[in-house]
């Protein structure tokens, strides 16, 4: 398997642009998590996923974040519109539901917006 | 939501030396499991070890163990005879069985010395 795959790797954006941030979980998973990675703030469970279902999004930062997954290979982390301080590295990472069961991580988005 | 706390921003340890690195968690879950991920300077994620809430025997990985104190709330990460190869950001995490949702403490940068 390929593990699971993030995209862009990059992105560099000004400031009121939107991005999209694309994750494709391991086959098989059933459980997918966005998270965000900051120096201040560490790694922040951003929204979760069970069956592509969305069970926690307290973690989303404000409206301006949505998260989609329409089926179990694919989900989706919006940001409309950007601001500088969204700059961050975005880990998705899947897992499938259940015990013993460590979660495998995406290699990241590293975000800038300028 | 649980809680993790490691309190160790940084470590340093001689290298072949053994260093343990802290981790507690709050939680009114009655099953968790309780992971550790090591972070190189390259960025990913690397999933170390794993302790279910109900093991009798603490985890052990190579030359990676789990101090599991439930009691105490504790999970301390014990890597024997460090080597270079070990310095990284470590990051302990714990997942609640109950609806899968799954965070990190701030994290732990080991550096090991020559």
């Amino acid at each position: 398997d390929a593990g699971v795959i993030q995209s862009p790797r990059h992105e560099v954006t000004e400031m009121g642009q939107e991005v999209t941030l694309r994750c494709k979980p391991i086959s098989g998973h059933n459980s997918l998590f966005w998270y965000r990675q900051t120096m201040m703030r560490g790694l922040e469970l951003l929204i979760y996923f069970n069956n592509n279902v969305p069970i926690d999004d307290s973690g989303m930062p404000e409206d301006r974040f949505s998260a989609k997954m329409p089926n179990a290979s694919f989900s989706t982390l919006k940001i409309q519109p950007s601001e500088p301080r969204d700059s961050a590295v975005y880990f998705c990472a899947s897992s499938l539901v259940g015990r013993r069961t460590e979660a495998f991580f995406g290699q990241g988005t590293r975000l800038t917006v300028v | 939501a649980q809680k993790i706390t490691q309190t160790q921003p940084g470590m340093f340890v001689q290298e072949k030396e053994a260093v343990t690195l802290d981790c507690t968690y709050d939680t009114s879950d009655q099953s968790y499991g309780l992971f550790w991920y090591k972070q190189p300077s390259s960025g990913e994620m690397i999933f170390l070890i794993y302790q279910g809430s109900y093991d009798e025997q603490n985890a052990t990985e190579g030359r990676y163990s789990l101090n599991f104190q439930k009691a105490r709330k504790s999970a301390n990460l014990v890597i024997s005879a460090s080597q270079l190869g070990d310095s990284a950001m470590y990051f302990c995490a714990m997942r609640a069985y109950n609806n899968n949702d799954m965070r990190f403490g701030a994290g732990t940068r080991l550096t090991v010395k020559p």
